[in-house]
């Protein structure tokens, strides 16, 4: 199993670009969730996925959108990239269960320019 | 107030010491308390699962003290793999199981 992988690794964008990052899971998990990282403010959840065709705001949507038309892919999108959004993105997975864990992928690191 | 709280360190130990971590959580409703491990530049990943009863892993110790909402994480006979930042994360219940991540304590352990 490859667990939770993401695409790309690394991207540059400039200002006002868009892009689309992509999250796969081979586990079977019905719960995703894509979350960014910043220096000294831990872990924020942008948007999490119930289930297939389902998706729902977290803490700091503004400016992102996602899309969950397959229960293994999840997808992030940045319709017009700011340098506020120059973070490490991580998506991860889980089971439909109370004291489930989430597993994550490598990340992406994104730098708006 | 933060959601989850911890001291970011750094925690400078040596080889074989034993060092301890807290956290507090400020929603008394939270149901479910995790450590995560990350690496430098990597991914978090599962350390272990924190009950109320307490519970170990090796040489890992977790505790949880609902009444004071305070989490803790004690390391052992420290190695130098276990150098890390150690996030605090709690379940808040509901739907999709959302976690709260604190910021993390940074470990390095050496010679």
């Amino acid at each position: 199993n490859a667990g939770v992988t993401q695409t790309p690794k690394f991207r540059v964008l400039k200002t006002g670009q868009s892009m689309t990052l992509l999250c796969a899971q081979d586990m079977n998990h019905e719960y995703m969730y894509w979350y960014r990282q910043d220096p000294g403010m831990g872990l924020r959840l942008i948007h999490y996925s119930v289930g297939e065709g389902t998706t729902a705001k977290g803490e700091v949507p503004d400016g992102y959108n996602v899309s969950r038309l397959k229960k293994q892919n999840f997808l992030l999108g940045l319709e017009s990239a700011a340098p506020s959004q120059t973070s490490v993105y991580f998506c991860a997975s889980s089971y439909r269960a109370p004291r489930n864990e989430q597993f994550f992928g490598p990340g992406t690191r994104l730098t708006v320019l | 107030r933060k959601e989850v709280e911890q001291d970011p360190g750094p925690f400078n130990v040596p080889e074989g010491a034993t060092v301890a971590f807290n956290c507090t959580y400020s929603n008394s409703a939270s149901q479910s308390f995790f450590w995560y491990r990350q690496d430098c530049r990597k991914e978090p990943k599962l350390l272990m699962s924190v009950y109320s009863s307490g519970n170990e892993d090796g040489r890992f110790t977790a505790q949880l003290n609902r009444a004071s909402q305070y989490i803790s994480l004690l390391i052992r006979d420290s190695k130098l793999s276990d150098s890390a930042t150690y996030l605090c994360v709690v379940n808040e219940g509901g739907t999709a199981s959302k976690l709260t991540f604190g910021t993390g304590t940074r470990l390095q352990v050496t010679l």
